[in-house]
Order: structure tokens, then C-alpha cells, then sequence
């Protein structure tokens, strides 16, 4: 079974520039999450979606982050301008929405490591 | 804010058994125990989960104490591919929306 796929691994960019990545989760999975983790820290989730809709963003500084879920299935998270403390690994990850025991264990991707300048 | 208290950093011998606790002492009646870890440049892996028997898999067996209040993942014979920071999360799997969040981890450094 496939994984969850992230793209680009790396990237540098200048403060104030854009930058997005890309996500397609495991075949099947309903809910998609995007975690930010800083170095040293554990993951702190950024949004929540349920096929294309949002569970939660809450967390999600949208004056500068976006996402999106088009057709339920890949997702998109941006972020633009960029900012210094933006530099950290951006991880996607999914889950079956189903209930039940497992039903919630989230697959993690390998991640995309973003270093501001 | 994490709903686990994990301790920061713990050391284990190769071969030896890692034993490593996590509290969460305000774990509700539906909340799932679940166990992952993160291995230096990857994202982190599902390694077990359990509400409040013991669980035993291919890596590791899941002790949650009968109150509930604390649990232990142990493996049982450490090797130095198992240095990894160890999360412990709970979450509700009833179906509902909920949101996981993770706290600082333990970083498990295995030595020869």
C-alpha cells in the first residue's frame, strides 16, 4: 500500500516569497491533516479536512497560510509572504474517518522541510 | 495543549528493554491511547494503540494501568535503530471530530 506522498522534500526560500506544497494521502483516506513541526517540537496541527471539507484551522495563521481539498483527495497548503519563523517541516498526513478501534490511527508523510532566509 | 506528560529524554542499552511512560491523567471513557514515534528527518510512525487492555504487536506492548491515568510502551529488546523521540496521544475514536495534538515526546537514545 502506498504511503502518503509530500513534495518538494526541501525547499529555500527568501522572506516574503511564496511557497506551496503538495499532498496526496493514502488511497481511501477521508481526512486529511497538515502538521507544521518546528525543531524541537512535536507536531502542532495546522488544519483538519474532512474529504474537502474543514474539520478545523483553528490553529492555521490565514493571514499568511492557505489550504485547500479541491476534489477531496490531494490538498495544497501555501503559505505567502513568508516569514522567518516559518522555517520548519511541513508533515501531511491522513486517516480513515471512520470511527472504531484504529479507525483513527493517522499515516504520516515523510514530510516537506522549508528553510526561510 | 497535549492531553499526555511524557519525561523530556530517557537512555536504554542495546538489547535491554526501554520502558517508557506517558501520564494522562484526564483520559475520558472513549479516548484511545495511541503510541507513535519519529525517527531523525521522517515523519512520525504509528507503532500501537490501546483503551484498557494490554496490547502486544511486532513492536512493542502497550501497559495502560487499570485506572487509566498512565500507561507504559515497552520494547522489549532495544536496538540502536529504535533512538527515536516516542509520542503518546489520546484520542477519541467514536467517530467524532476530534483533533490530535502532540506534546514534546521522550527522545529514547539507545547506546551500545
Amino acid at each position: 500500500e502506498a504511503g502518503v506522498a509530500q513534495s518538494p522534500r526541501y525547499k529555500i526560500i527568501e522572506k516574503r516569497q511564496s511557497v506551496a506544497f503538495w499532498c496526496n494521502p493514502i488511497s481511501g483516506h477521508a481526512t486529511l491533516y497538515w502538521y507544521q513541526q518546528i525543531l524541537g517540537q512535536g507536531p502542532k496541527l495546522l488544519i483538519q479536512f474532512q474529504n474537502n471539507g474543514v474539520v478545523d484551522d483553528s490553529q492555521l495563521p490565514k493571514d499568511r497560510f492557505s489550504a485547500e481539498r479541491l476534489k477531496g483527495v490531494d490538498s495544497t497548503l501555501k503559505i505567502q509572504p513568508a516569514k522567518l519563523e516559518d522555517s520548519a517541516v511541513y508533515l501531511c498526513a491522513s486517516s480513515l474517518a471512520h470511527g472504531g478501534p484504529g479507525g483513527n490511527t493517522i499515516y504520516f508523510g515523510e514530510g516537506s522541510w522549508l528553510t526561510v532566509v | 495543549d497535549a492531553k499526555t506528560t511524557q519525561p523530556p529524554s530517557m537512555d536504554c542499552a542495546e538489547g535491554r528493554a526501554a520502558n517508557l511512560p506517558c501520564n494522562h491523567s484526564t483520559i475520558s471513557g472513549n479516548e484511545y491511547v495511541y503510541w507513535y514515534r519519529q525517527i531523525h528527518s521522517q515523519g512520525p510512525q504509528y507503532i500501537i494503540h490501546g483503551l484498557k487492555n494490554n496490547e502486544t504487536n511486532e513492536m512493542a506492548s502497550l501497559i495502560i494501568t487499570e485506572d487509566r491515568k498512565s500507561s507504559t510502551l515497552i520494547l522489549p529488546h532495544a536496538t540502536l535503530r529504535d533512538t527515536a523521540v516516542y509520542y503518546c496521544i489520546v484520542r477519541d475514536d467514536s467517530g467524532g471530530s476530534y483533533i490530535p495534538t502532540f506534546g514534546r515526546g521522550t527522545s529514547l537514545i539507545v547506546h551500545p
